[in-house]
């Protein structure tokens, strides 16, 4: 089946570790993104990606890097500098960008800090 | 960004049509108006999608208002399965998916 897989589920990070989420999809879409979710509130975009080995920030990239070497995959590290990642963060892609495009997300990787 | 006004709840009966309003009376001409739905613990899910005329799919209606400031999402008859938060969000051509707090649909039996 087509979808995007995201890895772990859950994902424990000790106080000044890096960690990376894993986003693979296997729609063949160009477009990837990333989001971040707090509890109660809707999801801020941290980066995305519209072509391989090339991606932009979003609103709320401190903190965050990612890398696109491959077109269905967007790791995303969560630094030692952004110094609040517990979250819920969730990974997109759509076939590509403008408005009309719908966006499919992955089931998203939980972050807690220890 | 154009902007959306969304209540912040909503409660239904099962097997009742439900609607759900979202205001956006800055939208540009260009904006396309998406609905997302977010259950529990998951990832949002796309619903539906319109410019100008109302739209149907298999799961849902979107109305949208002649000057296009406000719209409204019709699920035909709610079930357990529709409790969620719903996203009405606005979308330029260059924009990305700007996602407000939505409104938390509860369904009772």
């Amino acid at each position: 089946d087509g979808g995007i897989t995201q890895s772990p589920k859950y994902l424990f990070r000790k106080e000044g570790q890096n960690v990376t989420l894993s986003c693979e999809q296997n729609l063949n879409h160009d477009a990837m993104y990333w989001y971040r979710q707090d509890p109660g509130q809707g999801l801020r975009l941290i980066y995305y990606s519209q072509i391989v080995n090339d991606f932009q920030k979003g609103d709320i990239a401190e903190g965050y890097s990612v890398s696109r070497e491959k077109k269905e995959s967007f790791p995303l590290t969560v630094t030692s500098a952004q110094k609040n990642p517990t979250a819920f963060y969730l990974c997109a892609s759509s076939p590509e960008d403008p408005g009309w495009e719908t966006q499919y997300f992955g089931p998203g990787t939980r972050l807690l800090v220890l | 960004d154009a902007k959306t006004t969304q209540p912040n709840s909503m409660e239904s009966n099962e097997e009742e049509p439900v609607h759900l309003p979202c205001n956006h009376s800055t939208i540009s001409g260009t904006d396309y108006i998406h609905w997302y739905r977010q259950l529990p613990s998951q990832g949002p899910e796309y619903v539906i999608h319109g410019l100008t005329s109302n739209v149907n799919n298999r799961m849902a209606s979107l109305a949208i208002a002649e000057d296009r400031k406000s719209s409204t999402l019709i699920l035909h008859r709610a079930t357990l399965r529709d409790a969620a938060v719903y996203y009405c969000i606005l979308r330029g051509n260059t924009d990305k998916l700007i996602f407000g707090t939505g409104t938390r649909l509860q369904v009772f039996p």
